[in-house]
């Protein structure tokens, strides 16, 4: 298996533009993680869904936040319009379960987003 | 408000010396601890967990410890290599939410040859 895929791998935009994060899941894991890591506050999770279906995404930090994941292969997260804040480091995480918890998660090599 | 906290940013350790990264938690309901490595450019990888049935863990060179009266975890790394230069990041498991893993903030460890 090729592992978690995200695109892109950097992405340099100026302040007010969409901006659209990619996440291709490990195929068979039924749990999707979106992370954000900056030096202040390491990692930090935003949203996860389970079987496409989002679960908390009390991570979220404000409304111009916004992830979906219409299939089990497919997950993006979107923020619009973008803010020089908002500049960091994106990771999504995929695991399948063991009973009542998710198994170990693993992560993409990560989305460098710089707002300008 | 951290709920897991490293309060290393960084460590510096010898190579061939016993490296020892901390960690600090909250909440005494957390039951599961993890640690994952992580390298520039990549993503976080898991390395070593521990349940708090337990106050001791190893795999190989990676030792962790829980005290749990204290709210404390270590990663303890014997001997240490130059291949180990990475950040570190402690990770719980909150009881009763799934997945939902909550990190510290990280400690980047440099092993020097």
């Amino acid at each position: 298996d090729a592992g978690v895929i995200q695109s892109p791998r950097h992405e340099v935009t100026e302040m007010g533009q969409e901006v659209t994060l990619r996440c291709k899941p490990i195929s068979g894991h039924d749990y999707l993680f979106w992370y954000r890591q900056t030096m202040m506050r390491g990692l930090e999770l935003l949203i996860y869904f389970n079987n496409n279906v989002p679960i908390d995404d009390s991570g979220m930090p404000e409304d111009r936040f916004s992830a979906k994941m219409p299939n089990a292969s497919f997950s993006t997260l979107k923020i619009q319009p973008s803010e020089p804040r908002d500049s960091a480091v994106y990771f999504c995480a995929s695991s399948g379960a063991v009973g009542f918890y998710t198994d170990t998660q693993y992560f993409g090599p990560g989305t460098r987003l710089t707002v300008l | 408000d951290q709920q897991v906290k490293q309060n290393s940013p960084s460590l510096s350790v010898q190579e061939g010396r016993i490296s020892i990264l901390n960690c600090d938690y909250t909440n005494s309901m957390f039951d599961y601890f993890l640690w994952y490595k992580k390298y520039p450019a990549e993503g976080p990888t898991f390395l070593i967990s521990i349940s708090s049935i337990k106050d001791k863990n190893e795999d190989g060179r990676f030792t962790v410890f829980l005290n749990k009266s204290a709210k404390h975890l270590s990663l303890h790394i014997v001997p240490s290599q130059p291949g180990d230069s990475a950040v570190y990041f402690c990770a719980a498991l909150p009881p009763g939410q799934g997945g939902k893993l909550i990190f510290g903030q990280g400690t980047e460890l440099s092993v020097k040859p």
